[in-house]
């Protein structure tokens, strides 16, 4: 069964720093994985989509990068801002497809003034 | 906006209620979904339907009662539900056609904040 870990928790950092969030998955046969932007009391928007035969995916001030075969992703925000508090979420899709994601909690992120 | 619209945002209910949650896509896709998002827990996947076929039923209890009356409506009835079912319910729609066909972005609802006493 698959098995989606997201580190840290939590994360409070400045304005202007660049932050990493960490996703990692237990089976590396997966069809894409997706980072997703949860606000509070909101839906999830989709941020970035990476194929299985990608290695990153990039918008804007987002960098996402997939390494399959040791079973984790990396979302990179540069310059962050106040306004990219939010929950950062992790889903995989399994090499069957289906659209089936299992999604990791999250990482809640604050950047403050 | 995401084109999907979720009705009520909000729901307080007693264990002997019957509610119904409305899930809308204005995108014109094929495939649509429910979700449960507990605190604390990752979201899990309750339903998926496409073109207005049940094609998932990720062992729901049977308090929980799926309709999907067409491709842009879908519709959550709930019935003799529990505390612990209290979560944020979510929606979310994708072009495919197929269940089983190639994976596709997910479009989600804001969901609805459901409160059982």
């Amino acid at each position: 069964k698959q098995e989606v870990t997201q580190i840290p928790a939590a994360l409070s950092v400045p304005e202007g720093e660049n932050l990493v969030l960490n996703c990692s998955f237990t089976d590396s046969a997966i069809y894409n994985l997706q980072w997703f932007r949860q606000d509070p009391g909101k839906g999830l928007t989709s941020l970035l989509l990476i194929q299985s035969s990608q290695r990153e995916q990039t918008s804007g001030r987002l960098n996402a990068s997939l390494d399959k075969s040791s079973g984790r992703s990396t979302l990179y925000i540069a310059a962050s801002q106040p306004g990219d508090s939010a929950t950062y979420l992790c889903a995989v899709t399994g090499a069957g497809g289906g659209n089936k994601l299992t999604f990791g909690t999250g990482t809640q992120l604050k950047v403050e003034l | 906006e995401t084109g999907v619209t979720q009705t009520p945002r909000h729901l307080v209910m007693g264990m002997t209620n019957k509610k119904s949650l409305k899930c809308e896509q204005h995108l014109g896709h094929n495939a649509m979904y429910w979700y449960k998002q507990s605190a604390k827990k990752p979201l899990e996947l309750m339903f998926v339907y496409s073109l207005e076929e049940r094609v998932e039923n990720n062992s729901v209890p049977s308090r929980f009662s799926p309709e999907c009356p067409n491709s842009s409506h879908l519709f959550l009835h709930l019935h003799t539900l529990q505390p612990e079912d209290s979560a944020l319910y979510l929606c979310a729609s994708s072009p495919a056609k197929l269940a089983g066909g190639p994976a596709d972005t997910q479009y989600f609802g804001p969901g609805t904040r459901l409160t059982v006493l």
